[in-house]
């Protein structure tokens, strides 16, 4: 599975907009970017995914550089239940046999600290 | 709609005993990943269930099994505990063989003396 690299930390004030960086140097062309984050307690949940073109939902965006070597995870607004540590991660697609699967690779992630 | 469940949500157990951990899909899903979790780690893929047969599996031993029922419900079954299994377990729903998005449940702590 490609590698992805993330810091281990990061803070910011609720309100303020938040850039969470993701370097995935040896991506193929056909992983996709996936980010998940997990909150105290909770398992992990979807937050968004992209291919090559940048990308919106009602959580956050995500800006995919144009090798597809790096990305971005943005979220315009942190609240305070943003606090969670957010993963980057590239799907593996398929087994050895050729079935497909979706099989997620977690890395350590980002502790995201939002601040009052 | 209900979301991914799982129970139980805490168990105790002694080395070398087994576990049998449940998991209840959402709706509509019929694929199930189940995932170990270290304290301070993320999550690692043990392996996953399509339409009732494993077709993918993680860096784990053979005594961790799993079942997938015609109802899309799951089990991972772990025999011979050991003290390093002592984790959070959480199972993972997912339609079209897991290429789409994962939809976590809370996971069960479990804790090998």
């Amino acid at each position: 599975d490609a590698k992805t690299t993330q810091p281990n930390s990061m803070e910011s004030n609720e309100e303020e907009p938040v850039h969470l960086p993701c370097n995935h140097s040896t991506i193929s062309g056909t992983d996709y970017i996936h980010w998940y984050r997990q909150l105290p307690s909770q398992g992990p949940e979807y937050v968004i995914h992209g291919l090559t073109s940048n990308v919106n939902n009602r959580m956050a965006s995500l800006a995919i550089a144009e090798d597809r070597k790096s990305s971005t995870l943005i979220l315009h607004r942190a609240t305070l239940r943003d606090a969670a540590v957010y993963y980057c991660i590239l799907r593996g697609s398929t087994n050895a046999g050729g079935t497909s699967y979706g099989k997620l690779t977690f890395g350590q992630g980002t502790i995201l600290t939002v601040h009052p | 709609e209900t979301g991914v469940t799982q129970s139980p949500t805490h168990l105790i157990k002694t080395r070398g005993q087994q576990v049998t951990l449940r998991c209840s899909s959402q709706s509509g899903h019929n694929t199930v990943s189940w995932y170990q979790q270290a304290l301070g780690q993320g999550p690692q893929f043990i392996f996953q269930y399509y339409r009732e047969e494993e077709n993918g599996r993680g860096n784990f031993p053979p005594r961790f099994s799993g079942l997938q029922f015609p109802n899309y419900s799951s089990e991972l079954n772990v025999n011979a505990l050991e003290l390093d299994d002592s984790a959070l377990y959480l199972c993972a729903s997912s339609v079209t063989g897991g290429r789409n998005e994962q939809f976590f449940g809370p996971g069960t702590r479990l804790t090998v003396l």
